[in-house]
């Protein structure tokens, strides 16, 4: 399966400035993911939206999902240097309500510093 | 909420010599099960589908007599790396379709 693309690849930024994160899909979806991990390590899932949702808050982050473009976008606010790890989005394109075999983004490593 | 037990979460073995990674559904039961794997630096790349009962379905590309998946029971997968190469050294994650729970992965190094 093809990958979605992600950008940037790599950002950095200073503590307490926003993050922005695109990606971009290549089929129709079911819903759209974003995951964090940190070095290597397991994924941390943090939020799901819908095809039929535009856009979704958790906390500090704020996503959003534009279908007809086949992109999305995540936004962490108020940076925090714990929240330096890699982001990935990752798309299911199943059966609605059937969780399937997801295809992630390419990923976007960020880098809070103090 | 679904757990998803993996391990070991690291191995180092020697090459030629194969490597067993479990996935256990521990609250729940799994048909199904999804085998990623993780190149350093790269992104998560599906490589097969288990399916309890039956055969599993390899990604194109994914050698399937080197990567052996079995289903043995609705909360137990395994994935086994055969006459393993440092080219196969990378991070190996399973997961659920239930809510996609993911295992904690296995860091897989080949010296």
């Amino acid at each position: 399966s093809q990958q979605g693309e992600e950008d940037p690849q790599a950002l950095s930024i200073q503590e307490g400035e926003n993050a922005t994160m695109n990606c971009s899909y290549k089929t129709s979806i079911n819903n759209l993911q974003w995951y964090r991990q940190n070095s290597g390590r397991g994924l941390v899932h943090l939020i799901l939206i819908r095809s039929n949702e535009r856009e979704k808050h958790s906390g500090r982050l704020r996503v959003t999902l534009d279908t007809s473009k086949k992109s999305s976008s995540l936004l962490i606010t108020a940076s925090r240097a714990a929240d330096t790890a890699s982001y990935f989005c990752a798309t299911d394109a199943g059966l609605t309500g059937t969780a399937s075999k997801l295809t992630f983004g390419t990923g976007t490593r960020l880098q809070v510093t103090l | 909420g679904a757990v998803v037990s993996q391990h070991p979460s690291w191995v180092i073995c020697k090459s030629g010599t194969s490597v067993k990674i479990e996935c256990r559904s521990l609250d729940f039961q799994a048909t199904t099960m999804f085998w990623y794997r993780q190149f350093p630096k790269q992104s998560l790349m599906l490589m097969a589908t288990s399916n309890e009962g039956s055969k599993a379905t390899y990604e194109q590309g994914v050698e399937k007599d080197k990567f052996l998946i079995n289903h043995a029971s609705l909360t137990l997968s395994t994935l086994t790396v055969t006459s393993a190469h440092p080219e196969d050294s990378s991070f190996y994650i399973c997961s659920a379709p239930r809510g996609y729970t993911f295992g904690s992965g296995t860091r897989l190094t080949v010296v």
